[in-house]
């Protein structure tokens, strides 16, 4: 089965950092993103890793250790247009050179001032 | 200039009615998806089409068809809309079908009455 874990919801501070966990238990794996959705909007790349270790761009950086099946998103500076809704997803193969995105049920970030 | 664009925004219509939802990208992508997002926000994906030709079908309803005329469009079509099928359906396009990454259409909020 595929399984991606993430908090629900979460509640930081504007000006802060917030961290926010993704564990996966999947048949293969390819990669892992990470999306930013606001609401009634559709989802938008911010990261992608799929070497272990910590890809850092701007506010936003993403680490990923593939023996623990583990990624973490950390979003630094905390600002409240950064309340949404963090969907992380694994690239999941299906056999040949292909393979899709099997996405988490998404962790909703409030920033209050 | 709209990358991913699906039409209608949102769509009101009674149970067991047909509809049909229509999406286009002008990225110049071969892959093409449809994602269904529920009201827990689980975005869970239904099918994918590369270069016109259907290379992932996840257990949908046999009443849920997708049809892509070229590789640019791809639209769906829902009979006898059942009030399970009230949703946000997303479009999303990828350069190919390895799991890349996704760009995401504004979404179409479907309600079944």
């Amino acid at each position: 089965g595929q399984n991606i874990d993430q908090p629900t919801e979460m509640t930081a501070t504007e000006g802060a950092i917030v961290q926010i966990n993704c564990t996966y238990q999947t048949s293969g794996f390819n990669g892992l993103f990470w999306y930013q959705q606001h609401a009634g909007e559709a989802p938008t790349f911010l990261s992608y890793n799929v070497l272990d270790g910590l890809e850092e761009k701007g506010r936003f950086s993403s680490f990923l250790s593939r023996s623990k099946g583990y990624s973490y998103l950390l979003l630094k500076e905390l600002q409240m247009k950064d309340s949404a809704s963090y969907l992380c997803a694994v690239n999941r193969p299906r056999g040949g050179s292909q393979g899709n995105l099997i996405f988490g049920k998404g962790t909703k970030l409030s920033v209050k001032p | 200039d709209t990358a991913v664009s699906q039409t209608p925004k949102y769509l009101v219509t009674q149970m067991g009615n047909d509809k049909s939802i229509k999406c286009e990208q002008n990225l110049g992508h071969d892959t093409m998806y449809w994602y269904k997002q529920d009201s827990k926000k689980f975005l869970k994906i239904m099918f994918s089409y590369n270069n016109k030709e259907l290379i992932i079908n996840e257990t949908v309803p046999n009443r849920f068809s997708p049809k892509s005329p070229d590789k640019a469009h791809l639209n769906l079509h829902i009979n006898s809309l059942e009030l399970g099928d009230s949703a946000v359906y997303f479009c999303a396009s990828s350069f190919g079908t390895g799991g890349e990454k996704l760009f995401f259409g504004s979404g179409t909020q479907l309600s079944v009455l």
